[in-house]
């Protein structure tokens, strides 16, 4: 099966630094890649995500990149604001592992002012 | 248009009790997830299904069962609970397509098993 690994487990910038968080995934065939925001004590929720067919894709302060030669793909978070502050998750889906996600174990990002 | 909704928000069981987890969604979706999650681990997938009347085994299974008889109920059974199974528990949905989509979660439960 898919196996997704996500590093750091923890990091922590100064308000207005760029954070980035990697993630490398095992399964070739794997071609949908979200990135979820969970603050504390909410549910996740997909704050941007890419798909096979392309290699970055931006929303305002946010980007992720994706290399299926390597098989990993960042999420980029520009000009960090406290709000930024939570745990991200990466995700990997290829169209033969059952119709679900696999999940990476999460960074807890801290922006500090 | 509520989303996901799961009952109850909190739990605290003893040790071989037992409880239903529900959740429920007004999207009409087809593909609905329960995962847990705990402290370095991430969301780990218990339980999946692609449909009414039907479900799968995910990563964790062992120690619950769920049942999907209507679209959009989605239960989760613990028949003799553990300490290990104190964690909070998250349910998902999200449509069916060719592509994946957005998978939409649920608030969440705090369950602790003493």
């Amino acid at each position: 099966g898919e196996n997704v690994e996500q590093h750091p487990s923890t990091l922590s910038v100064q308000e207005g630094d760029s954070a980035v968080i990697k993630c490398t995934y095992s399964d070739s065939a794997s071609n949908y890649f979200p990135w979820y925001k969970q603050e504390l004590g909410k549910r996740p929720q997909l704050i941007i995500d890419i798909r096979s067919n392309v290699g970055e894709k931006k929303d305002q302060r946010i980007a992720v990149t994706l290399n299926k030669t390597a098989k990993h793909f960042s999420l980029h978070i520009t000009e960090t604001q406290p709000e930024d502050s939570a745990v991200y998750f990466c995700a990997a889906y290829y169209t033969g592992g059952g119709n679900k996600l696999t999940f990476g174990t999460g960074t807890q990002l801290k922006v500090e002012l | 248009n509520a989303g996901v909704t799961q009952t109850p928000k909190f739990r605290v069981l003893k040790t071989g009790q037992s409880m239903t987890l529900l959740c429920a969604q007004d999207m009409n979706h087809e593909y609905m997830y329960w995962y847990r999650q705990d402290p370095g681990m991430g969301l780990r997938l218990i339980h999946y299904s692609v449909g009414e009347g039907t479900t799968a085994k995910g990563e964790v299974p062992d120690g619950y069962n769920v049942s999907r008889l209507k679209k959009q109920n989605f239960l989760l059974g613990l028949e003799s609970a553990a300490p290990s199974q104190t964690s909070v528990y998250f349910c998902a949905s999200r449509e069916q397509g060719v592509a994946y989509n957005e998978q939409f979660f649920g608030p969440g439960t705090r369950l602790t098993v003493l």
